[in-house]
């Protein structure tokens, strides 16, 4: 595996479900990012890793609960969402600034969520 | 609350031709990032601009970013088909080591042939 890999890569769930969406990156990245696309509204920030510590949480319910267990590994664990949560989840990795470089994300190919 | 306005939001236009996409964002900031997605699949980073300035150029597309007037474009020179795809602007902001990143909301560009 090379990159980012999400998995899986399509879900549907009940909103009674509890399910997870995990992200592994192959890139030797120490940060971590969850993205959310939905169709009308621009790409939006869920949470920052930097070093398994999160960094930011961009005021995001807490029916979404990430886990970081280490560099390489990023979790979304989902519980009880709605239908308006249904979209594209994308999760992101990057070098830490302070090691150099352009910081630039990488992108995983996303999970594609409906909620039913 | 930081605002990245992307210009036009759908572009159509027949290979050949030139044009123009612009990204304004509303507070200080000298990362600039543009990536394309194509249908049904994720983001690729097209540019990395890290300094008022900054012009980058690969194959037909350049971009360049103005920090002060808080403005980058994408130009395609002479279109072709395969460029079709939404483009996305995304201004960074550093914490902790990590990054922020705002995009725009997406500029859908089709070439016609």
């Amino acid at each position: 595996e090379t990159g980012v890999t999400q998995t899986p890569r399509h879900l549907v769930m009940g909103m009674t479900n509890k399910k997870s969406l995990k992200c592994e990156q192959h890139l030797g990245h120490n940060a971590m990012y969850w993205y959310k696309q939905s169709a009308k509204k621009p790409l939006e920030l869920m949470f920052v890793y930097s070093l398994e510590e999160r960094v930011e949480n961009n005021s995001v319910p807490s029916r979404f609960s990430p886990e970081c267990p280490n560099s390489s590994h990023l979790f979304l664990h989902l519980h009880t969402l709605q239908p308006e949560d249904s979209a594209l989840y994308l999760c992101a990795s990057s070098q830490d600034l302070l090691l150099g470089g352009e910081n630039e994300q990488y992108f995983g190919p996303g999970t594609r969520l409906t909620v039913t | 609350e930081l605002k990245v306005e992307q210009n036009p939001l759908f572009l159509s236009m027949q290979e050949g031709k030139n044009y123009t996409i612009y990204c304004n964002y509303s507070t200080t900031s000298d990362r600039l990032y543009w990536y394309r997605q194509d249908p049904g699949k994720s983001l690729e980073s097209l540019f990395v601009l890290l300094s008022n300035g900054a012009v980058k150029q690969e194959g037909r597309l350049m971009a360049s970013l103005d920090t002060k007037a808080r403005l980058s474009t994408l130009h395609i020179t002479a279109a072709v088909h395969d460029l079709s795809a939404t483009y996305f602007c995304a201004v960074g902001f550093i914490i902790q080591g990590a990054q922020k990143l705002v995009f725009g909301q997406g500029t859908r560009l089709t070439i016609n042939p």
